[in-house]
């Protein structure tokens, strides 16, 4: 157990439906990663916050954004989805922005119709 | 971001060692070297990260070449729970940002 929790496990919407995924870090931990994994295009950075500033992108894209509240807890918005953003997403946290370890989360499946 | 190279897939017997290997002669002089797995259905999970030096911790050792061209992880005695995809990443050390970018992996298979 990494200590890292997202919500929820499994999530099933259709095309064109916008869905929230959260995440709660380790405690303690400062910096909050989202990743997607695919099976065609592997697993993929998409953002990185810090102590709720945005630090990095990757490949995210225009529909999908994100934040960090206050308790340091994220959550990840996917709006107009479409068949291709069906995949496992991942949370990951490290104490400082700079960290060198990330701890995963279990990830979320998301499944669009 | 430089590239790593690492062989789509491996095996090994159980409580043998394993080394596994990953080339990434484009890195700079900034970059270090992490590796990650990630288990069946599991998120990855941190193994071991180094510049320069080799580096041991209590998963496992990481043997960096001279010319940092390439690298290898070393399990000393598979076990059935270390099979996974092992993932090389090369994370530029930047101020402000820890993304990594993993490639496609080795995937281990330890037979028993």
């Amino acid at each position: 157990d990494s200590g890292v929790t997202q919500t929820p496990k499994h999530l099933i919407t259709a095309t064109g439906q916008r869905v929230t995924l959260r995440c709660s870090p380790r405690s303690g931990d400062l910096s909050v990663y989202w990743y997607q994994q695919s099976l065609d295009q592997g697993l993929q950075f998409l953002i990185q916050y810090y102590n709720g500033e945005e630090r990095a992108k990757g490949n995210i894209l225009e529909r999908f954004s994100a934040q960090q509240f206050p308790d340091l807890h994220s959550e990840l918005n996917l709006s107009s989805l479409e068949l291709g953003d069906s995949a496992l997403y991942f949370c990951a946290s490290s104490r400082q922005v700079a960290g060198y370890e990330q701890y995963f989360g279990p990830g979320t499946r998301l499944t669009v119709t | 971001d430089a590239k790593t190279t690492q062989p789509n897939s491996m095996e090994s017997n159980e409580e043998e060692p394993v080394h596994l290997p990953c080339n990434h002669s484009t890195i700079s002089g900034t970059d270090y070297i992490h590796w990650y797995r990630q288990l069946p259905s599991q998120g990855p999970e941190y193994v071991i990260h180094g510049l320069t030096s080799n580096v041991n911790n209590r998963m496992a050792s990481l043997a960096i070449a001279e010319d940092r061209k390439s690298s290898t992880l070393i399990l000393h005695r598979a076990t059935l729970r270390d099979a996974a995809v092992y993932y090389c990443i090369l994370r530029r050390d930047q101020t402000g940002a820890n993304n990594l970018f993993f490639g496609t992996g080795t995937r281990l298979t330890v037979i028993p």
